[in-house]
């Protein structure tokens, strides 16, 4: 069974642009959440999504958004990137009802010059 | 200003001893707990979880141990493996499906 895929692995981008990152779910897993990561402040939950409904959300400023779609796929979104917005961005994916692990990919190194 | 990072625990072990990590967690109310694995450029991988109805779960060659009482997670790795060198986490399942991480342990095995 195939992994969580994560695309791009590795993105560089400058101050005030927008990006877009995206996450491909394990086979029949409906929920996908989001986490930053950096060494700062850790692995910190963006928000998950469920059936292409947003079913929470953490605290993060109105820039980072995403979406699902019909397959499960997801996509977050960031608009006028902060230095402080480069960390890697993981995506997990779980079957999202129950006690459930959820499963991640590897990830994508954002970069902020 | 300058920031602060985080610093990360290390516990040191011989490769065959085995390895005991230590976590807390914040949330009384959880009910559900992971521990993941990560190496360097990859994402957490899934090691074993457990549910607050147990104490005591095993997998292949790891035990996690789960004190409600002291809010209080424990991976055991027995026979350490110089493949086992990685940051462990634990995470704590919040509300919808929400994971909250600890801030994570390395491991390093000396062969």
């Amino acid at each position: 069974k195939a992994g969580v895929t994560q695309t791009p692995r590795y993105l560089i981008k400058t101050r005030g642009q927008q990006v877009t990152l995206s996450c491909s779910p394990i086979s029949g897993h409906r929920s996908v959440s989001w986490y930053q990561q950096t060494p700062g402040q850790g692995l910190q939950f963006l928000f998950e999504y469920f059936s292409e409904t947003q079913r929470n959300k953490g605290n993060f400023p109105g820039r980072f958004s995403g979406r699902q779609f019909s397959n499960s796929r997801s996509e977050m979104n960031v608009s006028t990137l902060e230095l402080g917005d480069s960390a890697l961005y993981l995506c997990a994916s779980s079957i999202g009802q129950g006690d459930q692990p959820q499963h991640f990919g590897d990830g994508t190194r954002l970069s902020i010059l | 200003g300058e920031s602060v990072g985080l610093h990360l625990p290390t516990l040191s072990v011989q490769e065959g001893d085995n390895s005991i990590i230590n976590c807390a967690y914040s949330n009384s109310a959880s009910d559900y707990f992971i521990w993941y694995k990560q190496e360097s450029g990859k994402g957490p991988q899934f090691i074993i979880d457990i549910r607050s109805n147990m104490d005591k779960r095993q997998g292949q060659r790891v035990t996690v141990l789960l004190n409600k009482t002291v809010k209080h997670l424990s991976l055991q790795i027995a026979a350490t493996q110089p493949g086992d060198s990685a940051v462990y986490f634990c995470a704590e399942m919040g509300y919808g499906n929400k994971l909250v991480f600890g801030a994570g342990t390395i491991l390093r095995v000396k062969s």
